[in-house]
């Protein structure tokens, strides 16, 4: 199993609503991911997970609050988010963030978020 | 000065055509490189990575300068199916670990 699943594809909701993206691999990657992309922007980083445990935050709003139940899940809890949030959000894996030849990332194939 | 620059695009290419991207990176410590392909509404792909003897894989060429401080991808032959959004990727060390920064990517359009 070579992929990142993410889930839903797609997403609308109200900026009063909880929601949440979810994303799995089974590669035994150790670091996961999460990265938000506007139209005609590279993607922009978010979270990193190292071996479970959260180790960047990219100065987030805490709207966004990520959780990593275990090596294989990452999920992103969306609350009270802004019409300004609506972006393609990518969840990314890598096989070992303390060696920068295996820190390829592999991408879902993301959650599109519309934020009415 | 951005750590990583793209030559801004878009590029628009007849089929067969020859072309080539430059991407530069600010941080002489950096260790991997790679370049990533992104369709319209997909999520990036890599494409290759890059290595300091040059690498090549069918029509694509990547090459790494360190002295210059450059990545470059070559495309020979473009076909339609070329089209896309091509990223480059620079990792290097960070407090903790490693940082991964993508460029703004280059668009790339071939016509027939």
């Amino acid at each position: 199993d070579t992929e990142v699943t993410q889930t839903p594809k797609h997403l609308v909701m109200g900026m009063t609503n909880k929601k949440s993206l979810k994303c799995e691999q089974h590669m035994g990657h150790r670091a996961m991911y999460w990265y938000k992309q506007k139209a005609k922007k590279p993607p922009e980083l978010m979270f990193v997970y190292s071996y479970e445990k959260l180790s960047i935050n990219e100065s987030v709003p805490s709207r966004f609050s990520p959780e990593c139940p275990n090596s294989s899940l990452l999920n992103l809890h969306l609350h009270a988010l802004q019409p300004e949030d609506s972006a393609l959000y990518l969840c990314a894996s890598s096989q070992d963030p303390n060696f920068s030849g295996a820190n390829v990332l592999t991408f879902g194939a993301g959650s599109r978020l519309t934020v009415l | 000065r951005k750590e990583v620059e793209q030559d801004p695009g878009p590029f628009n290419v007849p089929e067969g055509a020859t072309v080539a991207f430059n991407c530069t990176y600010s941080n002489s410590a950096s260790q991997s490189f790679f370049w990533y392909r992104q369709d319209c509404r997909k999520e990036p792909k890599l494409l290759m990575s890059v290595y300091s003897s040059g690498n090549e894989d069918g029509r694509f060429t990547a090459q790494l300068n360190r002295a210059s401080q450059y990545i470059s991808l070559l495309i020979r032959d473009s076909k339609l199916s070329d089209s896309a959004t091509y990223l480059c990727v620079v990792i290097f060390p960070d407090t903790g670990g490693f940082k991964t920064i993508f460029g703004a990517g280059t668009r790339l359009f071939v016509k027939a």
